[in-house]
């Protein structure tokens, strides 16, 4: 099977842009979570998406969302983007194997705010 | 307010050895337990995982242990190899129909030839 696929890999905004993040979760797999990597704060989760509605959120303003398609794929968007949010922006997607939930990370999209 | 820890941020073991990480959690909350290895600019990989209903957990050189009176957890690498340096997260969820991960900061190790 095909693994988690996060595009693009890099990306180069300016202060006050937006932007959209996309992650195809391993075939399957019908939820799909995000998370923020930063040097400081380490990995932090954003939200979480199954079957289209999101289920749990993270503690991060209103300018981040995301939204989930049909076939599982998510996007996620920033809106109105700060320097802060200079991150390696994490997709994984999510099985439950016995009961337990693991959940297998894409590459990542980095995300330079200049 | 850190519900897990990983409070070394750093260790260095010789080639052959056992390396022992660590991590803390403060969440009774937390059931099922994950150790992930990162390489830089990659996403995490899944090593191996553990529920709250056992006290340990083997694939291959990996092991963890869980200790649920104490809050603690250890992955034990043996033996270790150089291919095995990376930064090692901790995770945590807490179930209840979540998949919400909770991650420690890490433990960059570097395994010396």
């Amino acid at each position: 099977k095909a693994g988690v696929t996060q595009t693009p890999r890099y990306l180069i905004k300016t202060r006050g842009q937006q932007v959209t993040l996309s992650c195809s979760p391993i075939s399957g797999h019908r939820s799909v979570s995000w998370y923020q990597q930063t040097p400081g704060q380490g990995l932090q989760f954003l939200f979480e998406y199954f079957s289209e509605t999101q289920r749990n959120k993270g503690n991060f303003p209103g300018r981040f969302s995301g939204r989930q398609f049909s076939n599982s794929r998510s996007e996620m968007n920033v809106s109105t983007l700060e320097l802060g949010d200079s991150a390696l922006y994490l997709c994984a997607s999510s099985l439950i194997q016995g009961g337990l939930k693991t959940q297998y990370f894409g590459p990542g999209t980095r995300l330079l705010v200049l | 307010d850190q519900q897990v820890k990983q409070n070394s941020p750093s260790l260095s073991v010789q080639e052959g050895r056992i390396s022992i990480l660590n991590c803390d959690y403060t969440n009774s909350m937390f059931d099922y337990f994950l150790w992930y290895k990162k390489y830089p600019a990659e996403g995490p990989t899944f090593l191996i995982s553990i529920s709250s209903i056992k006290d340990k957990n083997e694939d291959g050189r990996f092991t963890v242990f869980l200790n649920k009176s104490a809050k603690h957890l250890s992955l034990h690498i043996v033996p270790s190899q150089p291919g095995d340096s990376a930064v090692y997260f901790c995770a945590a969820n807490s179930g209840a129909g979540s998949y919400q991960l909770t991650f420690g900061k890490g433990t960059k190790l570097s395994v010396i030839p």
